[in-house]
């Protein structure tokens, strides 16, 4: 069945950092790709998306690019900031089929 | 533009005994869903509706867990007795229709059930 692994947490970083959070998938056929974020005490919410190999999603300075050689999904961002402070979640969905989200990964920004 | 509202944010009770979660979803929203997410893990799907009609409930343990959408507005997810791994916060998320396109799903802030 449809899975996606996500690198294990906790991530904590200093401000201005490189963030890079690893998700990798295994689905038949072609996903769509989903990063939500969840921060405390509200519920997720959509990041980005990309649905087709090679696409790149971005939002709010992360990127993730669809990596269909390697069904990978990594999300970046340049230079974290301590709102950035949430868990994220990957997941993937198969065109009518449920989302599927990874473990989530949470992150932690310091001044 | 109101968000998924959720009721009650927090919940304790004791095993064996019941419990309902109220869910409100977003205005015009056909689909809605309820996600259980347990500590250290994503949420998992345990039922879609579409209107007042069930589309997926295979993930729903329906010796306990009952869910219903009167009128294809509001919904009502409730355990039956609760046991102790139904510790958990649960989600509900709503989105316009269940086309085989990505509908994005708004979720609410969840409950956060504790069984002791």
């Amino acid at each position: 069945g449809n899975s996606v692994t996500q690198m294990e947490g906790p991530v904590t970083l200093s401000e201005e950092a490189f963030l890079t959070i690893n998700c990798t998938y295994t689905a038949t056929g072609y996903p769509s790709l989903f990063w939500y974020v969840q921060y405390p005490g509200e519920g997720l919410q959509l990041l980005l998306k990309a649905t087709k190999a090679d696409d790149k999603g971005s939002n709010k300075g992360f990127e993730a690019t669809y990596r269909k050689e390697t069904t990978s999904f990594h999300l970046e961002k340049g230079s974290v900031q301590v709102s950035d402070s949430a868990v994220y979640f990957c997941a993937l969905k198969r065109g009518a089929q449920k989302l599927v989200f990874g473990q989530g990964t949470r992150l932690t920004i310091n001044p | 533009e109101a968000g998924v509202a959720q009721s009650p944010r927090y919940k304790i009770i004791e095993k064996r005994q019941s419990v309902a979660f109220w869910c409100n979803p977003i205005s015009g929203h056909a689909t809605l869903y309820w996600y259980q997410q347990i500590l250290g893990q994503g949420p998992k799907l345990l039922i879609q509706f579409q209107n007042n009609g069930v589309v997926d409930d295979s993930q729903l343990p329906k010796d306990r867990f009952s869910a219903e959408r009167l009128k294809g507005v509001d919904s009502t997810l409730k355990i039956q007795p609760a046991k102790l791994e139904d510790s958990a916060v649960y989600l509900c998320a709503s989105s316009r229709t269940r086309s085989g396109g990505y509908n994005e799903q708004f979720f609410g802030p969840g409950t956060r059930l504790t069984v002791l």
